[in-house]
């Protein structure tokens, strides 16, 4: 079975320090891979996917870059982290044409 | 521009009634809809899919209908359970099959 997992769990950073989440996908090939970010209370937001290594399509413009280093491998990072980066990270993977499935998520908090 | 809009006010409701969320979205020719749940601190969980030429899909105590020509999907949470208390989000994704949009989620409350 397919499993999607998601480090680190929680995290604080102080403003414009680096930043790197990864991503981890087992049991499949070349999924779809997508980063979303939920501030509090609200939907999940885009804000990059992959269809194959080294192919990102970036939906927001910010300080936030995602790589595709390996097939089942997917890398968000900022080079200098913002007040208004904090929130909860979400990676998911899919076959294309297909449900999306959810890591367990990563909780930033920017101070 | 495409949008998706849930009902952003709690839905509160007593055990074994029937809940029902909507979903609307403008500017959108979606392939199909999705419904997902998710509990406060965890990712979304999938639980239905419907595609453009079905009304309706059940799974259990769920049922999902599909009206492409009022651009609205309903989602009902038949028998409910305490257990059901949840953010339940829906998801449109266009036919290129990449991306899903997400509306900004429906919370409900089931009290015993």
């Amino acid at each position: 079975s397919q499993t999607i997992h998601q480090w680190p769990a929680t995290l604080v950073q102080p403003v414009g320090s680096p930043l790197s989440l990864e991503c981890t996908v087992e049991g499949t090939s070349n999924p779809n891979l997508y980063w979303y970010r939920q501030a509090a209370g609200r939907g999940l937001q885009l804000l990059f996917y992959s269809v194959g290594i080294g192919q990102i399509s970036s939906e927001v413009p910010q300080n936030l870059s995602a790589s595709r280093p390996q097939d089942r491998q997917f890398i968000l990072s900022s080079k200098k982290l913002l007040l208004s980066d904090s929130g909860f990270y979400l990676c998911a993977w899919s076959v294309p044409g297909d449900t999306q499935y959810f890591g367990p998520g990563t909780r930033l908090t920017v101070l | 521009s495409q949008k998706i809009e849930q009902n952003s006010e709690a839905l509160n409701i007593q055990e074994g009634k029937t809940a029902t969320l909507t979903c609307n979205y403008t500017n959108y020719s979606p392939a199909y809809l999705q419904w997902y749940r998710q509990d406060p601190g965890r990712g979304p969980v999938f639980l239905l899919l419907i595609r453009e030429n079905e009304k309706e899909k059940r799974k259990e105590r769920l049922k999902v209908t599909f009206d492409t020509t009022l651009k609205q999907s309903l989602f009902h949470i038949t028998a409910s359970q305490p257990a059901d208390s949840a953010t339940y989000l829906c998801a449109l994704e266009g036919a290129a099959g990449n991306k899903l949009t997400f509306g900004g989620g429906t919370r409900v409350l089931v009290k015993p």
